[in-house]
């Protein structure tokens, strides 16, 4: 139980375009997901927390505007990255919580941007 | 601010040999404290999680860790490496105040040599 899946795991888009990213809660209904970024060799930043229902509450520092977050239901957010840039090529991962204190991460999405 | 540390960036261990990852969180009446694991272009995956009770903790594959408050760590040992735990495992502890927000070490790269 408790699996997580996102669409794409790979991605390349050309600079300017958008480009989004499904992430999935497979057999549970999650209340809360999280969106991270993770650079090379590095640990995972977390960018933004999501209600079902409910605007998402961003880090400090991580654009809004760029970065869309929606979380429709119970089962899918998605993360849209807006006129993206090669410094927005990263890999993405996404995790849901299904009851507090427990997140269960998907398998990533590696966006490069050309 | 609350930080988790990894002291160690990389370890390299024979297959067979013992392994310990250090973890310390950096305050806390209460942590939930776990390990997670992950192989490259992969997302995470729970070893183990310490939120109360027995300071032992046993996880998957063959993995556990020891919660001792009087050094605020919480080490992960396995006492016989596979090349298969060859990964990137991070320490991490719930924020403070209710949110269900992690915060993450920045990880420890194992290296299993034949």
């Amino acid at each position: 139980g408790a699996v997580v899946s996102q669409h794409p795991s790979w991605v390349i888009c050309k600079s300017g375009t958008s480009v989004k990213i499904e992430c999935r809660s497979l057999d549970f209904q999650a209340t809360t997901m999280f969106w991270y970024r993770q650079f090379p060799k590095q640990s995972l930043m977390l960018m933004a927390t999501s209600n079902e229902g409910s605007k998402a509450t961003y880090e400090q520092g991580v654009e809004k505007d760029k970065f869309l977050i929606n979380h429709a239901s119970l089962t899918l957010s998605t993360l849209t990255v807006t006129s993206a840039h090669p410094e927005d090529s990263s890999f993405y991962i996404c995790s849901a919580s299904h009851r507090a204190y427990e997140q269960y991460f998907g398998p990533g999405t590696r966006l490069t941007v050309t | 601010a609350q930080s988790v540390t990894q002291p160690d960036i990389h370890i390299t261990v024979s297959e067979g040999a013992s392994l310990e990852l250090r973890c310390n969180y950096s305050y806390g009446a209460t942590p939930y404290l776990f390990w997670y694991v992950q192989s490259p272009g992969q997302g995470l995956q729970l070893l183990l999680k310490y939120f109360s009770g027995d300071t032992l903790v046993q996880g998957i594959k063959g993995f556990e860790a020891e919660f001792k408050r009087s050094q605020s760590s919480f080490n992960l040992r396995k006492p016989s490496v596979h090349w298969s735990d060859a990964a990137e495992y991070f320490c991490a502890d719930r924020t403070q105040g209710g949110s269900e927000k992690l915060v993450f070490g920045k990880g420890t790269k194992l290296t299993v040599n034949p």
